[in-house]
C-alpha cells in the first residue's frame, strides 16, 4: 500500500511569494491534515480536510489557506511568505471521521528567503 | 498552558536498559492518545495507539492515566535503533495536538 506523498520535497521563495504544497493520501483515506514543524519545534496544527471540507483550522493567519479535492489529495497555499514560513510542512492522512491513526508524509521543507 | 506536554530530555540511556516517557494533557474530555517516533529531519510514524486498558506492542507499552491526566511509553531492552525524538498526540475537539517530543539516546 502506497503511503502519504507530498511535492515538492524542497521549496524555496522569496519573502512576499506564494508557496502551494501538494498531498496525496493513502487510499482510502478521506481526511487530510497539515502541520508546521519549524526548526526544533513541535508540530503545530494548520488545517483538517475531510470529505473535501475544512473541518478545523489552527492558529495561523488567514494567508494559509487550502482546499481538498474530490481524490481527496489536498493542496496547502501559502501567500504573502515571511521568513518565518520557513518549515517543514507535513502532510497527514487518515480515515475518515477524525480521530483515527494519522499517517504521516515526508514532508516539503520550504525556505524563505 | 499548552494542551500537551512533554520533558524534552534527553534521556541518556544505556543498551537494554527501560525507559519511560510520560505526557500530560490539559483537556479532560480528549478522545483519542498515540505515541510517534520522529527521526531527525524525518516525518512522525506512528508507534502506537493509547487505549484505556494500556497495550503492548513487543518492547513498548502505552498506558492512559485519564484521572491523572497524562500517557505513558516504556520501552524495554532498549537498542540502538530506538534513538529518536518521541511525541504523544492528543486528539480533541476536532484537532490533533502534537507534544514537542522527548529525545532518546540509547548509547552503547
Amino acid at each position: 500500500e502506497a503511503g502519504v506523498t507530498q511535492s515538492p520535497t524542497h521549496l524555496i521563495k522569496t519573502r512576499g511569494q506564494q508557496a502551494t504544497l501538494r498531498c496525496s493520501p493513502i487510499s482510502g483515506h478521506t481526511s487530510v491534515y497539515w502541520y508546521q514543524q519549524a526548526l526544533g519545534l513541535g508540530l503545530q496544527f494548520l488545517l483538517w480536510y475531510d470529505e473535501g471540507e475544512e473541518r478545523n483550522r489552527g492558529n495561523f493567519p488567514p494567508r494559509f489557506s487550502g482546499r481538498q479535492f474530490p481524490n481527496y489529495s489536498s493542496e496547502l497555499n501559502v501567500n504573502a511568505l515571511e521568513l518565518e514560513d520557513s518549515a517543514l510542512y507535513l502532510c497527514a492522512s487518515s480515515r475518515a471521521g477524525g480521530h483515527g491513526e494519522q499517517f504521516f508524509g515526508p514532508g516539503t521543507r520550504l525556505t524563505v528567503l | 498552558r499548552k494542551e500537551v506536554e512533554q520533558d524534552p530530555g534527553p534521556f541518556n540511556v544505556p543498551e537494554g536498559a527501560t525507559v519511560a516517557f510520560n505526557c500530560t494533557y490539559s483537556n479532560s474530555a480528549s478522545q483519542s492518545f498515540f505515541w510517534y517516533r520522529q527521526d531527525c529531519r524525518k516525518e512522525p510514524k506512528l508507534l502506537m495507539s493509547v487505549y484505556s486498558s494500556g497495550n503492548e506492542d513487543g518492547r513498548f507499552t502505552a498506558q492512559l492515566n485519564r484521572a491523572s491526566q497524562y500517557i505513558s511509553l516504556l520501552i524495554r531492552d532498549s537498542k540502538l535503533s530506538d534513538s529518536a525524538t518521541y511525541l504523544c498526540a492528543v486528539y480533541n475537539f476536532n484537532k490533533f495536538y502534537f507534544g514537542s517530543g522527548t529525545k532518546l539516546n540509547v548509547k552503547p
